[in-house]
């Protein structure tokens, strides 16, 4: 089955304690993306990827880290979470040929 | 990406066709309308998207208007698992780029029993 598979899915952590949240998807996607979601806010992303070692930064990427070192994994690493990163996290991936964005089911993160 | 407007919330009964309604009076020629919808707070969920036919697949319905400055999605036969956040967005389909979605408020839909 396609999909788009998030680890953890509930979190809570201190402050400053690092932790990575890994996303993989078994579609073989060129594209993989980082959003939260806050309320009022909707949905921000953070980070994306349009293929191996090539990242770049979305809308709010202060705090956060990504890395792609294979096509498959996309983990989003916050290494010194701060309480206002207290969110709902999704990734998402697409290929280059369908123009469809597959979320995961979503990580949400309480720093405390 | 040209900005949309969309109705906070609406009912269905269930079993009856749920209409959204979605305006987009600023789209450009080469964007494109695509539907997703968020159950509870589960990840958002691809429904449908066109650029000026009218699409159906097996989830919904997309009629975009000859001017293309409106749409409604239509899911035929709501049950209550449709009760949802529906998102109508508006983006060029590009392809190798950063295809960020921008998701705005959205439709909240619930199907009545």
């Amino acid at each position: 089955e396609a999909q788009v598979t998030q680890n953890p899915r509930y979190l809570i952590t201190v402050t400053g304690k690092k932790l990575t949240v890994t996303c993989s998807q078994n579609m073989n996607h060129e594209y993989m993306s980082w959003y939260r979601q806050d309320p009022g806010l909707g949905l921000r992303q953070i980070y994306y990827s349009m293929n191996v070692e090539v990242t770049d930064k979305g809308d709010v990427p202060e705090g956060y880290k990504v890395s792609r070192k294979e096509k498959r994994n996309f983990p989003l690493i916050l290494e010194s979470p701060s309480p206002n990163q207290t969110s709902l996290y999704f990734c998402a991936s697409s290929s280059r040929e369908r123009d469809i964005q597959y979320f995961g089911a979503g990580t949400r993160l309480s720093v405390l | 990406d040209a900005k949309t407007t969309q109705p906070p919330s609406m009912d269905c009964a269930e079993g009856r066709a749920a209409n959204l309604p979605c305006n987009h009076s600023t789209i450009s020629g080469n964007e494109y309308v695509y539907w997703y919808r968020q159950i509870h707070s589960q990840g958002p969920q691809y429904i449908i998207h066109g650029l000026k036919n009218n699409e159906t697949n097996e989830m919904a319905s997309l009629i975009i208007t000859e001017d293309r400055k409106s749409s409604t999605l239509i899911l035929p036969h709501a049950t209550l698992r449709d009760t949802a956040v529906y998102y109508c967005i508006v983006r060029v389909a590009l392809g190798g780029g950063n295809e960020k979605l921008t998701f705005g408020t959205g439709t909240r839909l619930t199907i009545i029993p």
